[in-house]
């Protein structure tokens, strides 16, 4: 069974500019969650997305934005970078129904100069 | 609001002696805990799950305990050995929905030969 998937895995931006990053759940999984990792600092919950709808987000401005495709996978939208987006953002899928555990891919690490 | 906290400070343990883990939170009342390994620049993985019910849960080498009253998790990992060197991270479903979850900063686990 192939796992979550992320792409892509390094992206350099500057200041201003907008990224993207995209995330392939687990076959089966309906719900695509999104964190963000600052070096040396704690996994901070980004949103939430479940059968195609924003479920939750977190303390994150309106410009952290995202969507959840028919097929379960996902985007991240960051708009006017800052250079303290400087992150790994991190997607974890869980099935719908069941157990909480989220399976979590490799990561995206967004560089902003 | 709700908040989770983790041992602040790196643990280095002798390799086969067993490593204890703390996860206090305040002020709520979870339904379930977990416990997720990350390593360097690479996504947690999920190693388990104790419901409020369960007083402990065992996983090969992994034992979890969850004490409702002082909420308070210990984790253990007993014959520790230097592949078991990684940051272990805490996690409790958010207050408003058990399907979102919120982190701990995690505890850096170092295990010497």
């Amino acid at each position: 069974e192939a796992g979550v998937t992320q792409s892509p895995t390094h992206l350099i931006k500057t200041r201003g500019q907008q990224a993207t990053l995209r995330c392939s759940p687990i076959s089966g999984h309906t719900s695509v969650y999104w964190y963000q990792q600052a070096l040396g600092l704690g996994l901070q919950f980004l949103l939430w997305y479940d059968e195609g709808e924003e479920r939750n987000r977190g303390n994150f401005p309106p410009r952290f934005s995202g969507r959840q495709f028919p097929n379960y996978s996902s985007e991240l939208n960051v708009n006017a970078l800052e250079l303290e987006d400087s992150a790994l953002y991190l997607c974890a899928s869980r099935p719908r129904q069941g157990s909480y555990e989220q399976y979590f891919g490799p990561g995206t690490r967004l560089t902003v100069t | 609001s709700q908040k989770i906290e983790q041992n602040s400070e790196a643990l280095n343990i002798q390799e086969g002696k067993t490593a204890t883990l703390t996860c206090n939170y305040t002020n709520y009342s979870p339904a379930y805990l977990q416990w997720y390994r990350q390593d360097p620049g690479r996504g947690p993985v999920f190693l388990l799950l104790i419901r409020e019910n369960e007083k402990e849960k065992r996983k090969e080498r992994l034992k979890v305990t969850f004490d409702t009253t002082l909420k308070q998790s210990l984790f253990h990992i007993t014959a520790s050995q230097p592949a078991d060197s990684a940051t272990y991270l805490c996690a409790l479903p958010g207050y408003s929905s058990a399907s979102k979850i919120i982190f701990g900063s995690g505890t850096r686990l170092s295990i010497r030969p």
